[in-house]
């Protein structure tokens, strides 16, 4: 079974600064895609960046990107040019190319944005 | 586009009394997701379900939980006889389903279940 792993419950980072989030998974499947979601206080889950594993090139959305490391399984985060509005809970999610649909999500990163 | 559409946002239960969790997925969207989110935890998956179909539901617990998505109307988690351990957020999410050509889908903003 795949897992994911965030290794850091709480992050920190000054505002306009640039801030990264650890993400580490398990699998034995060489097809599948990787995510990284927001949850800010509503609760609402917010799609902030995905990455496609046969890709090599790492996926970049505005002041976010990722560091995709297939061999390594580690794909982290790194917002740039924090905001305020970027404080949430950051979740990253592992799903499957082939088997399924469902999502494997790791425990989640609490970043804090401090003005 | 209303997106996926959760009711209601908070339930409040005594324990032994039912919960139904209702999930309107978008409009197009014939694929249904449910995720429970424990206190400080990631989500959790439970169960996939199509229209009149339940695909796979190997995260469900065996007893008391069960779930549904009719030819019309929305989908129901239904738990029954509820205890403590079932205070958490449900979310639901939508898709089309449309195979790897697809790998990210819509979640609706929850209902959180307290048990009392």
């Amino acid at each position: 079974a795949q897992t994911v792993t965030q290794s850091q419950p709480e992050m920190s980072v000054q505002e306009a600064e640039t801030v990264t989030l650890s993400c580490t998974y398990d699998t034995s499947e060489s097809d599948y895609y990787l995510f990284w979601y927001k949850q800010p206080p509503s609760r609402q889950m917010i799609l902030v960046i995905r990455q496609e594993a046969y890709k090599q090139q790492n996926a970049t959305e505005n002041r976010f990107s990722v560091n995709f490391q297939k061999a390594a399984k580690s794909f982290s985060l790194k917002i740039s040019d924090s905001q305020l509005g970027d404080a949430a809970m950051y979740f990253c999610a592992y799903r499957s190319a082939n088997y399924g649909q469902n999502f494997v999500f790791g425990p989640g990163t609490r970043l804090s944005v401090l003005p | 586009n209303a997106g996926v559409m959760q009711n209601p946002r908070h339930l409040v239960r005594r324990r032994g009394q039912e919960a139904r969790l209702r999930c309107s997925p978008m409009k197009g969207h014939s694929h249904v997701y449910w995720y429970r989110q424990l206190p400080e935890e990631g989500l959790k998956f439970m169960v996939y379900l199509q229209k009149e179909n339940i695909i796979d539901e190997s995260g469900m617990p065996k007893e008391r939980f069960s779930a549904e998505f009719p030819k019309e109307g929305p989908s129901i988690l239904r738990i029954q006889q509820v205890v403590r351990g079932d205070s958490a957020a449900y979310f639901c999410a939508s898709s089309t389903g449309q195979g790897v050509f697809h790998y990210g889908y819509t979640f609706g903003s929850g209902t959180r279940l307290t048990v009392v």
